[in-house]
């Protein structure tokens, strides 16, 4: 079954830091360009950075620019989010997502909840 | 700020087509061919139901469809049904490359 699952969300201080990770597994992670999509309560999705098939680039919102740091480990079939410097606007469900082609997200984890308070 | 702008609502009753707009810029919309829409429920994560501006994914009735024209792109529903109730989201590539705000689809 293709399938990915977020974990890792949770109750964080204000200034405090987080690492998500997803687990991917029933498809070929290595040969997708994967993606960090979050929403804030009650509102719309927000594209928060995404990272080549091998790692080799990563692009970020500019909100979030130097604060956040996406990673993988392929090998593992495994994506990451590490979060610091924490503010009350990151507070939001984290979704990550399989990009099959320039903005196109075909695969959905079911989303972890931060909290910042 | 989202980067594209929906509606945020719209509604039909049953049997009835309904269009939701999604209106970008040169730079996204109206210079890529990489729009695509999400039908999400409450509580629920986003699902693809639209890609590349008017392809559907296996297993998505065909009473989705999705056009372009110019900088604003369209997701229409016909025949709606109750189970068609939930929030949509456009999404494009290009530009500063996001969604849009989001439009929750009301079956009356």
């Amino acid at each position: 079954e293709v399938q990915l699952v977020e974990s890792g969300g949770g109750l964080v201080q204000l200034g405090g830091s987080l690492r998500l990770s997803c687990a991917a597994s029933g498809f070929t992670f290595s040969s997708y360009w994967m993606t960090w999509v979050r929403q804030a309560p009650g509102k719309g999705l927000e594209w928060v950075a995404n990272i080549k098939e091998d790692g080799s680039k990563k692009n970020y919102v500019d909100s979030v620019k130097g604060r956040f740091t996406i990673s993988r480990d392929n090998a593992k079939n495994s994506l990451y989010l590490q979060m610091d410097s924490l503010r009350a606007e990151d507070a939001a469900v984290y979704y990550c997502a399989t990009d099959r082609a320039s903005f196109t997200f075909n695969i959905w984890g079911q989303g972890t909840m931060v909290i910042v308070s | 700020q989202s980067a594209l702008t929906q509606p945020p609502s719209a509604s039909g009753s049953p049997g009835q087509s309904v269009t939701i707009s999604c209106t970008g810029t040169s730079s996204d919309i109206g210079g890529y061919n990489f729009v695509s829409w999400y039908q999400q429920h409450p509580g629920k994560a986003p699902k693809l139901i639209i890609y590349e501006v008017s392809k559907r994914p296996s297993g998505v009735p065909d009473r989705f469809s999705g056009s372009k024209s110019g900088n604003t792109a369209s997701l229409t529903v016909s025949g709606l049904q109750a189970e068609d109730e939930a929030d949509y989201h456009c999404c494009s590539f290009g530009g500063s490359g996001g969604f849009g705000g989001g439009t929750k689809l009301t079956v009356l």
